[in-house]
């Protein structure tokens, strides 16, 4: 069955930089964009942004730009999201999530998120 | 404060019918297609309507989605105690070319 499998737990300090990573199985890991979401304890979730498995392209939440970089293996069919700089409002889940292909600036008009990884705890403490 | 806004909660009891709103704007849920998850305590979130009223093999006609203008809505027939999780709709944005959120609504089952 299609599954995305994500690393496990991490604990940083300020400053620090975290890389998650998700692999994929199930289906070919380059026919689908992997986007990350994540979810901070009581808050709503947060779109961080996608990336093409097969071309290397990315695209990013401008709250994250400069902060953030998504990168893939394909021979391992696995993607990672590599964020620096990390502060205390950093601590949340981090989720991967498989989409259809985004088109130029455009993720839609209709697509949607399936499957979810199961989710890394990122947690930012001195 | 989220993009979407939904009702931080709802309630019902077995057997009932609860329906769940969803509101954005013209560039977000008036132009594309809106999608709704649920969440259990503790576990990622799976797709539960995609395409503003498309239900994914194995979810339950008990679920359905619909969009009318710049509002959708979740509805979930014969309520179960097992329903009770967290919803939250999401959209694509063309203003800000970004995945936008609702803030989840707690589902109860009295």
């Amino acid at each position: 069955q299609v599954q995305l499998v994500q690393s496990g737990a991490e604990v940083k300090k300020p400053g620090a930089s975290v890389k998650v990573s998700c692999e994929a199985s199930g289906y070919t890991f380059t026919s689908y964009d992997i986007n990350w979401v994540r979810q901070a304890a009581g808050q709503g979730h947060e779109w961080m942004g996608w990336m093409n498995p097969s071309s290397g392209n990315t695209a990013y939440a401008q709250k994250f730009q400069g902060r953030v970089t998504m990168t893939r293996d394909t021979s391992r069919s696995t993607a990672y999201m590599e964020l620096r700089s990390l502060t205390s409002e950093d601590t949340a889940v981090y989720f991967c999530v498989r989409a259809d292909h985004c088109i130029g600036p455009s993720c839609s008009p209709d697509n949607w998120f399936d499957p979810w990884g199961q989710g890394t705890l990122v947690t930012v403490s001195s | 404060q989220s993009v979407l806004t939904q009702p931080p909660s709802a309630s019902g009891t077995p057997g009932q019918r609860v329906t769940i709103s969803c509101s954005g704007g013209t560039s977000n849920i008036g132009t594309n297609t809106v999608n709704w998850y649920q969440q259990l305590p503790g576990t990622a979130p799976k797709l539960l309507i995609h395409s503003d009223n498309q239900r994914p093999s194995g979810v339950p006609d008990r679920f359905s989605g619909s969009k009318s203008g710049t509002s959708a809505s979740l509805a979930i027939s014969g309520l179960q105690s097992e329903d009770e999780a967290n919803f939250f709709c999401a959209a694509w944005d063309d203003s800000v070319n970004a995945w936008v959120f609702g803030g989840g609504t707690k589902l109860t089952v009295l």
